[in-house]
């Protein structure tokens, strides 16, 4: 049959907008978090991270949230820039994992200069 | 440039066939990761090393096998190749072998199964 693909969520905002990615995560488990960013043709570039003993994490123009009671992780992009278009993936990483990441289907940015 | 080199860039083959991805590490990296990619299913973790040993494995098919080499750099080897094998495949490369998120992504290779 035919395979269906993932619909990704897609997010659109104007240059020098701040924007918001939004991620659930599903393993309790869980206690790293990551986001990458993935432009066309090119592999997963790491952005941020975040332990599960913090509720924020700054960057460099981007801050990572980490809401544990909901499951929830958001990254915020200030001042976003045409060269942030990209997908952005959430990542995350079991306590007693090795590199196994579990990707999240990821949201396409696009901005608009 | 993430420092982490993939060949080829680009694969064409049939159902049936078997083919090799290879890998270079970044400089003192000693883990690398196998990553697929596929409209469906996104970006699934296959399999890991860490300096030449199998650390932690995924949900990799019987058909794929992978290995490090003494030089660090990895290959894996895909079998009796389905349609459904059609994927980017990526690899990664980190200096820890533990609980670490930063990897470092090759730019994949690009596999049709025809």
């Amino acid at each position: 049959g035919e395979s269906v693909g993932l619909h990704l969520p897609t997010l659109s905002v104007q240059e020098g907008d701040n924007s918001i990615i939004n991620c659930a995560y599903s393993n309790s488990a869980s206690d790293y978090f990551i986001w990458y960013k993935q432009e066309s043709g090119k592999g997963p570039q790491f952005i941020i991270d975040i332990r599960s003993n913090m509720d924020k994490r700054q960057g460099q123009r981007v801050t990572v949230l980490l809401n544990k009671t909901v499951k929830h992780l958001s990254l915020q992009i200030a001042a976003t820039q045409p060269g942030d278009s990209a997908v952005y993936f959430c990542a995350e990483l079991p306590g007693t994992s090795y590199g196994k990441l579990t990707f999240g289907q990821g949201t396409i940015l696009t901005v608009h200069p | 440039d993430s420092g982490v080199t993939q060949t080829p860039k680009h694969l064409i083959t049939a159902t049936g066939q078997r083919v090799t991805l290879r890998c270079s590490p970044r400089s003192g990296d000693l883990s690398v990761y196998w990553y697929q990619q596929s409209l469906d299913q996104g970006l699934q973790f296959l399999i890991q090393y860490y300096n030449g040993e199998e650390r932690a494995k995924g949900n990799i098919l019987e058909r794929f096998s992978a290995q490090q080499f003494p030089d660090l750099h990895s290959e894996l080897n895909l079998s009796s190749l389905e349609l459904g094998d059609s994927a980017l495949y990526f690899c990664a490369s980190s200096v820890e072998a533990g609980h670490t998120g930063e990897l470092f992504f090759g730019e994949g290779s690009r596999l049709t199964v025809l």
